[in-house]
């Protein structure tokens, strides 16, 4: 139990474009996602909170207009890398809590901008 | 500012022998600690949770310590083995209900037979 998916797990993208990144609890109620960042040899950092049916809560230094989360059920989030830039190139790893202390990763998802 | 440690060089060991893995912490209360492993290219994957009023948790052959005092968890892997070899994170949150993560640059183990 308590599976994390995430869709794609790896894209490549031109500059300008816009990417999305889904995230799904695929057997049980998230109630909480999380949406994490992660450059190589570094420490996962927090870019975002969702909670299904609100706004994301934004950690500081991370453009809530470049980085558009949608938390549309209690099992999907999604993120939208708007306007891509090389410098967004990075690894990108949900995560889904059921309430309390838990949270479940999903696999992550490569991002490559040229 | 808070910080995390963990030992930024790779720990190897021989196989069978016991890993031991630390995180040190500076600023920090944490409510609780955890520790994950984490493949290349993977998310991470949870391992153990310990409380701030708890000693020593242990599951299987993985045993965590956790000492407020000196602000450190220690993580131990007995018997380990080559498919233990990956990068090991720990991560402390804040408050004991829900709480975001904060997590460490993790250590690389690598266990060679």
């Amino acid at each position: 139990g308590a599976v994390v998916s995430q869709h794609p797990s790896w894209v490549i993208c031109k500059s300008g474009t816009s990417v999305k990144i889904e995230c799904r609890s695929l057997d049980f109620q998230a109630t909480t996602m999380f949406w994490y960042r992660q450059f190589p040899k570094q420490s996962l950092m927090l870019m975002a909170t969702s909670n299904e049916g609100s706004k994301a809560t934004y950690e500081q230094g991370v453009e809530k207009d470049k980085f558009l989360i949608n938390h549309a059920s209690l099992t999907l989030s999604t993120l939208t890398v708007t306007s891509a830039h090389p410098e967004d190139s990075s690894f990108y790893i949900c995560s889904a809590s059921p309430g309390g202390n838990e949270q479940f990763f999903g696999p992550g998802t490569r991002l490559t901008v040229l | 500012s808070q910080k995390i440690e963990q030992n930024s060089e790779a720990l190897n060991i021989q196989e069978g022998k016991t890993a031991t893995l630390t995180c040190n912490y500076t600023n920090y209360s944490p409510a609780y600690l955890q520790w994950y492993r984490q493949d290349p290219g993977r998310g991470p994957v949870f391992l153990l949770l310990i409380r701030e009023n708890e000693k020593e948790k242990r599951k299987e052959r993985l045993k965590v310590t956790f000492d407020t005092t000196l602000k450190q968890s220690l993580f131990h892997i007995t018997a380990s083995q080559p498919a233990d070899s990956a990068t090991y994170l720990c991560a402390l949150a804040a408050s004991s209900g829900y709480s975001t993560l904060t997590f460490g640059k993790g250590t690389m183990l690598l266990v060679s037979p």
